[in-house]
């Protein structure tokens, strides 16, 4: 069975702060993904990445950063939380076209 | 730019019921169309892929080109149906293999 694992289910942050959110799978998958997802707005993508060190910006990549040093590993970076990004984190990885998703992390900036 | 949409964010309908999720998309190449559910408190999992023509817990969907529709189709829902169900179409060109674009998300309730 396909594993993706999130860091945390749970997230509270202050506004400014940093945060990370880590993603690890088990799969030796080359696709990962990060998406927020929204009531009404669906998932949409942040940042993925094909291939160690390399990441291409998605549909809303502004305020993210995104990094990639091992193959299992791909972290979500909030330089600067701001209140706009309080949402659902979906963290994804793909040998092809199916994507497995992990459990998620729900993230509340305050 | 490719784009998907789901028409209804909800959905109700009785058990035994026929159910049909719709789904449109716009895409310029050869589209790769999926469906994803999300059951409560479960994290979000592939339902079935439009190019395998399975069908998986007794939904279906054809893929329309000319009407550029995908919508997900069961005969008779059961309670255990009820979930959030996205569209997805993977753009297959040049580095961004196997990136997908969702839908909206319709969230189907499925009454006794």
């Amino acid at each position: 069975d396909v594993k993706v694992t999130q860091s945390s289910r749970y997230l509270v942050k202050r506004t400014g702060e940093k945060v990370f959110l880590e993603c690890v799978q088990d799969m030796d998958h080359e696709n990962m993904f990060w998406y927020r997802q929204d009531p009404g707005l669906g998932l949409r993508l942040i940042y993925f990445s094909y291939d160690v060190k390399m990441k291409e910006k998605g549909d809303i990549p502004e305020g993210y950063s995104v990094s990639r040093e091992k193959k299992e590993r791909f972290s979500l970076i909030l330089e600067s939380a701001s209140t706009n990004q309080t949402s659902m984190y979906l963290c994804a990885s793909s040998p092809y076209y199916e994507q497995y998703f992990g459990p998620g992390t729900r993230l509340t900036v305050t | 730019a490719q784009r998907v949409t789901q028409p209804e964010k909800l959905l109700s309908v009785f058990k035994g019921a026929p159910v049909e999720l719709k789904c449109n998309y716009s895409y310029s190449g050869s589209p790769e169309l999926f469906w994803y559910v999300q059951y409560s408190r479960q994290r979000l999992q592939l339902l079935l892929r439009h190019i395998s023509r399975e069908s998986i817990k007794g939904f279906t969907a054809d893929l329309n080109k000319g009407e550029t529709s995908f919508h997900l189709k069961k005969p008779f829902a059961q309670e255990e149906d009820s979930a959030m169900y996205y569209c997805a179409l993977s753009d297959s060109e040049g580095t961004s293999y196997g990136k997908l674009t969702f839908g909206q998300g319709t969230i189907l309730t499925v009454h006794p």
